[in-house]
């Protein structure tokens, strides 16, 4: 079981739509988890760091469920400017190793 | 609002050459990390460093790697003898005191071409 893993997609959603990724992870002990976006040949920008009661930052909501060991990003009134690749990222218990998975692409059409 | 930053943004190398690829962190952060992501492939984890030393590497971080910390707003990353599949994005990323938060901060990125 690879350590990070997503669904590469491409989603593609309209203007206005309601898009939910997935992202599930192998070890149990991680700690930290985070969604960044990264635009095509770009870094990665965080997004969001994703907290054991959920957090939500306007347009974006992120879950966490530990003994799934999954987390979720949830994108309302999608923009075509959200249009990029969504990383998620996991750092183990004890390590300062950030393990990337390999990203979801989300296009927005107008 | 603080940015790391990298330099040179593109890198041109032949193989065999050594290269030096250029970061500054952002200025009260204390942990660093170098990451690669091979076009079309995930980001890859290199090494961390903290306190002036290694403080974790990968597999990929082997002798030809080498990171340091020359004064205090530098860290660089240096290949010794660049092979062609060296040939990637090179992201520099920095993060505060472990407790406080661990969100990192990537820089633009230096993409180094070895021929």
């Amino acid at each position: 079981r690879k350590e990070v893993e997503q669904d590469p997609g491409p989603f593609n959603v309209p203007e206005g739509a309601t898009v939910a990724f997935n992202c599930t992870y192998s070890n149990s002990a991680s700690q930290s988890f985070f969604w960044y976006r990264q635009d095509c040949r770009k870094e990665p920008k965080l997004l969001m760091s994703v907290y054991s009661s959920g957090n939500e930052d306007g347009r974006f909501t992120a879950q966490l469920n530990r003994a799934s060991q999954y987390i979720s990003l949830l994108i309302r009134d999608s923009k075509l400017s959200d249009s990029a690749t969504y990383l998620c990222v996991v750092r183990g218990s004890g390590t300062y190793k950030y393990i990337f998975g390999t990203g979801t692409r989300l296009k927005v059409l107008a | 609002e603080p940015e790391v930053t990298q330099t040179p943004s593109h890198q041109v190398t032949q193989m065999g050459q050594e290269v030096i690829l250029r970061c500054v962190p952002i200025s009260n952060h204390l942990y660093f990390y170098w990451y690669r992501q091979i076009l079309g492939q995930k980001v890859e984890f290199l090494v961390s460093f903290y306190n002036n030393e290694i403080s974790e590497k990968s597999e990929i971080f082997d002798d030809q790697f080498s990171v340091e910390r020359p004064d205090g707003s530098n860290f660089t990353l240096k290949i010794r003898s660049t092979k062609l599949e060296d040939s990637a994005m090179y992201f520099c990323a920095s993060r505060g005191l472990a407790g406080v938060s661990y969100e990192q901060y990537f820089g633009p990125g230096t993409r180094l071409t070895v021929t």
